[in-house]
């Protein structure tokens, strides 16, 4: 088994704030994702990564940049956080790419823009 | 229209009762993945279906790629069965991202 960490659990920001966002997992995967989940709706995918040093753009890219540091570990960066936002922000990982590869999620970083 | 789409969009039922929650896909699909959220935010994997039926517990659910549908069924539900139940897949050819449904909300009674 593995498990797939997520700092800060909370994050408080203000208007046109840089925030980032850590994710860390052990299960040794090589791809990577990063969603975003606003209330009463599915998961949108942002960025996704499938080996170290490599970055894909999602569905919901715009006003966010990821960085896959090494093969554990993929950052998201919010690069003007949008006053009022309420989100919260899920990383996932996945042996491989594709439909024959399930995906383990972390706990989650909520994000209040005050 | 949504590639995905669950339903109901929220139930409630009685404990040691049950239903079943679907999702429905527009178009071509390879896999399905069931998830609950729970009250922490938290998303569990239930299921990973390529095809036919899988059970866990008092969980089993369906996959039919051909009618282009799949099936969560819960049996005999606890209160800890209370969340948000989410089905997501592969839609489309080619597709190398999960779409998530809007899921449902599920709520479980005394």
């Amino acid at each position: 088994g593995g498990i797939i960490t997520q700092t800060p659990k909370f994050l408080i920001g203000q208007e046109g704030q840089k925030l980032t966002l850590k994710c860390q997992q052990n299960f040794n995967h090589d791809t990577m994702y990063w969603y975003r989940q606003d209330s009463g709706k599915g998961l949108r995918l942002i960025y996704y990564s499938i080996t170290e040093n490599d970055l894909q753009k999602g569905d919901l890219s715009e006003g966010y940049d990821a960085s896959r540091e090494k093969k554990s570990s993929f950052s998201l960066t919010v690069t003007s956080a949008q006053k009022n936002e309420m989100a919260v922000f899920l990383c996932a990982s996945s042996m491989g790419l594709g439909h024959s590869y399930e995906q383990y999620f972390g706990p989650g970083t909520r994000l209040t823009v005050l | 229209g949504d590639q995905v789409e669950q339903s109901p969009s929220a139930l409630s039922l009685h404990e040691g009762t049950g239903s079943a929650l679907r999702c429905n896909f527009t178009t071509t699909m390879r896999a399905v993945q069931w998830f609950q959220q729970n009250s922490r935010g938290s998303l569990i994997n239930l299921f990973y279906l390529a095809s036919g039926t899988k059970e866990n517990g008092r969980l089993k659910s369906t996959f039919n790629s051909k009618e282009s549908y799949s099936t969560l069924h819960i049996r005999d539900a606890q209160l800890e069965d209370s969340g948000t139940y989410f089905c997501a897949a592969e839609v489309g050819e080619g597709a190398d991202r999960l779409t998530f449904g809007k899921g449902t909300q599920l709520i479980i009674q005394p």
